[in-house]
């Protein structure tokens, strides 16, 4: 069985600080994606790894895959309250179903 | 083009009785996968279909649950007999074939009194 740990699992910021958060695996991860998710809906998806070493952009979001592909990272630069949320990471260990993390619940203080 | 969409939102049955919770994919998916979410608990994976057949269903519980993708209509994930410990929050996602990306919907919240 795959475990997929997040940490940290807290995180209160002020609004304009920098984080970063993780996701950490003891499989290779066939790929990996980031979701966020808002309470009482569905996780919405942020983006797709899949090459290890691999960086993607999303305005103030910068998602990084390990070389090994079998952790990943998740820096806000600049935070906004509107970045509130659960960040799950979620992988597939070559097949479909997706393994998800527990989750790191972030608040941004204004 | 509409997301993932799943009804109802919100459905509350006596223990003893069924619950059924329906799926509909974003077009052109023709990928479907359930998920459960305790309270407290992360996402975990239940099953996963494509048209007319169960693909994985590694993560369903043996007895009550049970879950189809027809040829023509939504998915619909059926539990017979509900118990209190079947309240949860119950996520589809769909994805095209030869993705990865998975697109959830907005979830059926089950409580079971």
């Amino acid at each position: 069985t795959q475990l997929l740990e997040q940490s940290p699992q807290f995180l209160s910021i002020q609004e304009g600080e920098n984080l970063t958060v993780y996701c950490n695996s003891s499989s290779v991860f066939s790929s990996l994606q980031w979701y966020r998710q808002e309470p009482g809906e569905g996780p919405v998806l942020l983006v797709t790894v899949v090459t290890g070493g691999e960086v993607k952009k999303l305005k103030r979001l910068t998602f990084q895959f390990g070389d090994a592909r079998k952790d990943s990272s998740l820096h806000i630069t600049a935070a906004q309250p509107g970045d509130t949320g659960l960040y799950l990471c979620a992988g597939n260990f070559g097949n479909e179903k997706l393994t998800f993390g527990t989750g790191t619940r972030l608040t941004i203080i204004p | 083009n509409a997301g993932v969409m799943q009804n109802p939102r919100h459905l509350v049955r006596r223990r003893g009785q069924e619950a059924r919770l329906r799926c509909s994919p974003m077009k052109g998916h023709s990928h479907v996968y359930w998920y459960r979410q305790l309270p407290e608990e992360g996402l975990k994976f239940m099953v996963y279909l494509q048209k007319e057949n169960i693909i994985d269903e590694s993560g369903m519980p043996k007895e009550r649950f049970s879950a189809e993708f027809p040829k023509e209509g939504p998915s619909i994930l059926r539990i017979q007999q509900v118990v209190r410990g079947d309240s949860a929050a119950y996520f589809c996602a769909s994805s095209p074939p030869g993705q990865y990306e998975q697109y959830f919907g907005p979830g059926t919240r089950l409580t079971v009194t």
